[in-house]
C-alpha cells in the first residue's frame, strides 16, 4: 500500500490567492522531505529540502517566501504556495527520507498534487 | 554545464521486444543512478538503483547498465508489454548525499503497441 500521501491531489485557485499542499509519511518517521515541481513534459526540479524541526533548504531560484515549507512533524510536511499567479500551476511531489536507517533501493515519492492557478 | 539527457522522441515498440532507454550524463559524478516510472498525472516510482562500482543490475524483466566511462546508463525492458506503455526517468544521486538530492533528467516516453 501507499507510504506516502499528499492532500489534495488536484486543486483550482483564483490568482492570488495560497494554497496549501500536505505531505504525510504513513509508515515510518520522516526526518528529510523533498519538495519538487514537474511542468508538462518536463523533469522534476528540486525545489526545497525540509528536516523536520528546522528551516527548509531552497535551490537556487526558488523563492523561500513565496513557497512556504512546514516540517513540522516526522510524519507531516507542507508547502504553501502563497499569492498564487498562473505561471505557478504545475505538478508538485514530495519525497521522503525515512528516518530508520534505510538502504539507498528505498525510496518514496508522494503521489503529487496537481495546481492550476486561473 | 551539468546535463542529464534522456532520449527526447517518444519511443514506440511491438509487444514483445525489448526496449531499450538511454541516460547520459555530463560534469556529474553520481554515487547512484535510479530509474523510475511515471505515469499521467501520477508521481515516480521507484524501479532499479544502480551503484557506480556496478556495471549492471536486473530485477525481473528490467535490465539497468552504468558505464561511468562513457557517462551512460542504459534501461532496458525485455518482453515488453502495452502496461509497460509509460515515462520513464533516470535520476542522479551525488556523491556524500545518500539519500539526499536526485537530480533527473526529463523522462522517454515508451509506448508498446499489441
Amino acid at each position: 500500500g501507499a507510504v506516502v500521501s499528499q492532500h489534495p491531489s488536484w486543486v483550482i485557485c483564483k490568482s492570488g490567492t495560497s494554497v496549501k499542499i500536505e505531505c504525510r509519511s504513513l509508515d515510518f518517521q520522516a526526518t528529510t522531505m523533498f519538495w519538487y515541481r514537474q511542468f508538462p513534459k518536463q523533469s522534476l526540479m528540486l525545489m526545497a529540502t525540509s528536516n523536520e524541526g528546522s528551516k527548509a533548504t531552497y535551490e537556487q531560484g526558488v523563492e523561500k517566501d513565496k513557497f512556504l515549507i512546514n516540517h513540522a512533524s516526522l510524519t507531516l510536511s507542507t508547502l504553501t504556495v502563497t499569492s498564487a499567479h498562473p505561471e505557478d500551476s504545475s505538478f508538485y511531489i514530495c519525497r521522503l527520507k525515512p528516518h530508520a536507517s534505510a538502504t539507498q533501493e528505498t525510496q518514496y515519492f508522494g503521489p503529487g498534487t496537481r495546481l492550476l492557478v486561473l | 554545464s551539468q546535463k542529464i539527457e534522456q532520449n527526447s522522441e517518444a519511443l514506440n515498440i511491438q509487444e514483445g521486444k525489448t526496449a531499450t532507454l538511454t541516460c547520459n550524463y555530463t560534469n556529474y559524478s553520481p554515487a547512484y543512478l535510479q530509474w523510475y516510472r511515471q505515469d499521467p498525472g501520477r508521481g515516480p516510482v521507484f524501479l532499479l538503483l544502480i551503484r557506480e562500482n556496478e556495471k549492471e543490475k536486473r530485477k525481473e524483466r528490467l535490465k539497468v547498465t552504468f558505464d561511468t566511462t562513457l557517462k551512460q546508463s542504459l534501461f532496458h525492458i525485455t518482453a515488453s508489454q502495452p502496461a509497460d506503455s509509460a515515462t520513464y526517468l533516470c535520476a542522479l544521486n551525488m556523491i556524500y548525499n545518500q539519500g539526499g538530492k536526485l537530480i533527473f533528467g526529463q523522462g522517454t516516453e515508451l509506448s508498446v503497441k499489441p
